[in-house]
């Protein structure tokens, strides 16, 4: 079946960055693009961006610009996201998501993101 | 982009119907067909409820639905049932390959 599993918790310090992985199983991993959806403790869903694993063509959300990179390995179905210069706002869980026309069908199970010095 | 704007909570007891609105613009929720509605209980990954303003993927109740008039869509759960408690989000594509989600709506089933 559809899966998403994504990499474990991390605590990073203000001004780092920090690298998660979203690991796709069970589809053709080229045949979808992938969001990345975060949600801060007690707060609602903000998409980040997408990627296209296909070609690595990505869009980012406005407020990301400059900070996000998505990448993808089509050798290991594997998708990226990369968020730089962390401050305590990025604190969040970050989802991965699999896009299906405009929607999100199959979510990872998050990874927890602690910015704190 | 600003975020759509859904009610901070809704409530219904055992039985009853409920609907949550999502407030968009001429931008995103009033220029497509591509509203999506996700239910998150706490600690787990959102789930699809419903996308393309009215669809339900297979596995999802009947009693889930949705629909848009203008920027508004909205979902109603009706018979709630206890397990129907959670978070819900709604979701629209706001162009040039963007999405928006709404605050979030808390469901309390009494």
């Amino acid at each position: 079946q559809v899966q998403l599993v994504q990499s474990g918790a991390e605590v990073k310090e203000p001004g780092a960055s920090v690298k998660v992985s979203c690991k796709a199983s069970g589809y053709t991993f080229t045949n979808y693009y992938m969001y990345w959806v975060r949600q801060a403790p007690g707060q609602g869903l903000e998409w980040m961006g997408i990627i296209n694993p296909r070609d690595g063509t990505t869009t980012y959300a406005q407020r990301f610009q400059g900070r996000i990179t998505m990448t993808g390995d089509k050798y290991t179905s594997t998708v990226y996201m990369e968020l730089s210069s962390l401050r305590s706002e990025d604190t969040a869980v970050y989802f991965c998501a699999r896009a299906v026309s405009n929607h999100f069908d199959c979510w990872g199970q998050g990874t927890l993101v602690t910015v704190s010095s | 982009q600003s975020a759509l704007t859904q009610p901070r909570s809704v409530s219904g007891s055992p039985g009853q119907s409920v609907t949550i609105s999502c407030i968009g613009t001429s931008s995103d929720v009033g220029a497509n067909s591509y509203v999506s509605w996700y239910q998150e209980h706490p600690g787990k990954a959102p789930k699809l409820m419903i996308y393309d303003v009215s669809v339900r993927p297979s596995g999802v109740p009947d009693r889930f639905s949705g629909s848009k008039s203008g920027n508004t869509a909205s979902l109603t759960i009706s018979g709630l049932q206890a397990e129907d408690e959670a978070d819900y989000y709604c979701c629209s594509y706001a162009g040039s390959f963007t999405w928006v989600f709404g605050g979030g709506t808390k469901l309390t089933v009494l």
